[in-house]
């Protein structure tokens, strides 16, 4: 079975602090990604990878980085959090492709809260 | 660019009934991949179903079907005799293919939050 897991389910931190989100995916995918969840905006992208080393800006990444150390592990970083980044944050990860889209596979999601 | 449209934000229907979850999306690419994911109160995103913008022939897997219609590009979705375990939050995305890297960017719509009462 596919299996995306993420470290934390729910986050409480203080503005300022800086957050580490971790997601593993147990696939052997290359692709990992992350996404943030707000009301009537969907799901947004903020980075993914493509390789170990290897990242790419999404559509909002302004206040994050990212890690991949490992091809397994992807890990999405607020450098100094803010009270506009408390959201739900979901992991994702698919197989490359050539030509045509694979599916993404998503992990349960960490409701992060700023305060 | 790529945008998909879901335009029904909520939805409450009662036990037994048919529901359609509409999905209208818009892209200049000729090949595109489209897919049905289910959010449960859990949170984590469920897949359901992928379909490439060649195939247009619609789709039924138990109580889901889905009809896609290039000619009005819509993408809707229909869970007949709706259950309770049905409430969730149905998102709708569009992919372009990625022909050199092999990324595909997932554009996704807002939701439509389904609501089956007993």
């Amino acid at each position: 079975d596919v299996k995306v897991t993420q470290s934390s389910r729910y986050l409480v931190k203080r503005t300022g602090e800086k957050v580490f989100l971790e997601c593993v995916q147990d696939m052997d995918h290359e692709n990992m990604f992350w996404y943030r969840q707000d009301p009537g905006l969907g799901l947004r992208l903020i980075y993914f990878s493509y390789d170990v080393k290897m990242k790419e800006k999404g559509d909002i990444p302004e206040g994050y980085s990212v890690s991949r150390e490992k091809k397994e592990r992807f890990s999405l970083i607020l450098e100094s959090a803010s009270t506009n980044q408390t959201s739900m944050y979901l992991c994702a990860s698919s197989l490359p492709t050539s030509g045509r889209a694979e599916t993404q596979y998503f992990g349960p999601g960490t409701r992060l809260l700023v305060l | 660019a790529q945008k998909v449209t879901q335009a029904q934000t909520e939805i409450s229907v009662v036990e037994k009934e048919d529901v359609t979850l509409d999905c209208v999306y818009e892209t200049r690419d000729t090949t595109y991949y489209l897919f049905w994911y289910k959010q449960p109160p859990s949170g984590e995103l469920v897949f359901l179903i992928r379909r490439n913008s060649f195939d247009e022939q619609n789709e039924i897997s138990g109580r889901y079907s889905w009809n896609f219609q290039k000619s009005t590009s819509s993408f809707n979705f229909t869970i007949t005799a709706s259950q309770v375990v049905d409430s969730a939050v149905y998102f709708c995305a569009l992919s372009e293919a990625g022909m050199n890297t092999g990324f595909q960017k997932l554009v996704f719509g807002t939701g439509t939050r389904l609501l089956v009462s007993p």
